[in-house]
């Protein structure tokens, strides 16, 4: 199947600081990426869908100029967290649709810990 | 919106028994519903899926039915087993292109 990485795995900040995550599909082309934020013990929830080379969508809720949401290129999309804050610490996940073949299916990355001191 | 109700929220079950999680969707344009196992810490792994144009699905333990007019779909492990333990969720979604949308997971203990 489809590949999608997240980097970093884990990151610690503190309080007031900026932090950038991405993700990669490396393997395949994705137009769509989507990313989901996950508390302990809680669901996915769906924060935005990134499409290549337009703006993303945020769900309802969700701050775009907190959640900076950049996708350059068909493999790669980036989360920005902005000015953290300690209820911002999350596993923050992307997925991505391959452009081919079974358009219904979804690939996630690993996930990133985020925790904000 | 799309919203997935999904119940119970835990289950614990005796190995070799029989597990039934169930879902219902709100938006009857949706047409496809995955299934994930996720454990902790790691991502979510796809076990089995279902579109709208087909009422049941099975791979070896595990099966899906999808009952389009309640809108509801459950997935159904048999013959448990102790690493079958984990959270599972449902999804659904409208249409290709728009994203999953999560039911609220069923933590299930398979206990020996």
């Amino acid at each position: 199947g489809a590949v999608v990485s997240q980097h970093p795995s884990r990151v610690i900040c503190k309080s007031g600081t900026s932090v950038k995550i991405e993700c990669r599909s490396l393997d395949f082309q994705a137009t769509t990426m989507f990313w989901y934020r996950q508390f302990p013990k809680q669901s996915l929830m769906l924060m935005a869908t990134s499409n290549e080379g337009s703006k993303a969508t945020y769900e309802q809720g969700v701050e775009k100029d907190k959640f900076l949401i950049n996708h350059a290129s068909l493999t790669l999309s980036t989360l920005t967290v902005t000015s953290a804050h300690p209820e911002d610490s999350s596993f923050y996940i992307c997925s991505a649709r391959d452009r081919r073949g079974d358009y219904n299916e979804q690939f996630f990355g690993p996930g990133t810990r985020l925790t904000v001191l | 919106g799309e919203n997935v109700e999904q119940h119970p929220s835990t289950l614990s079950v005796q190995e070799g028994d029989s597990a039934v999680i169930k879902c219902t969707y709100s938006d009857s344009a949706s047409n496809y519903f995955p299934w994930y196992k996720q454990e902790l810490g790691k991502r979510p792994q796809l076990i089995i899926d279902i579109r709208s144009n087909v009422g049941e699905k099975k791979d070896q333990r595990i099966a899906v039915t999808l009952n389009k007019t309640a809108k509801h779909f459950s997935l159904h492990i048999t013959e448990t087993q102790p690493e079958d333990s984990a959270v599972y969720f449902c999804a659904a979604r409208e249409q290709a292109g728009t994203a999953l949308i999560f039911g609220k997971g069923t933590t299930l203990s398979v206990s020996s």
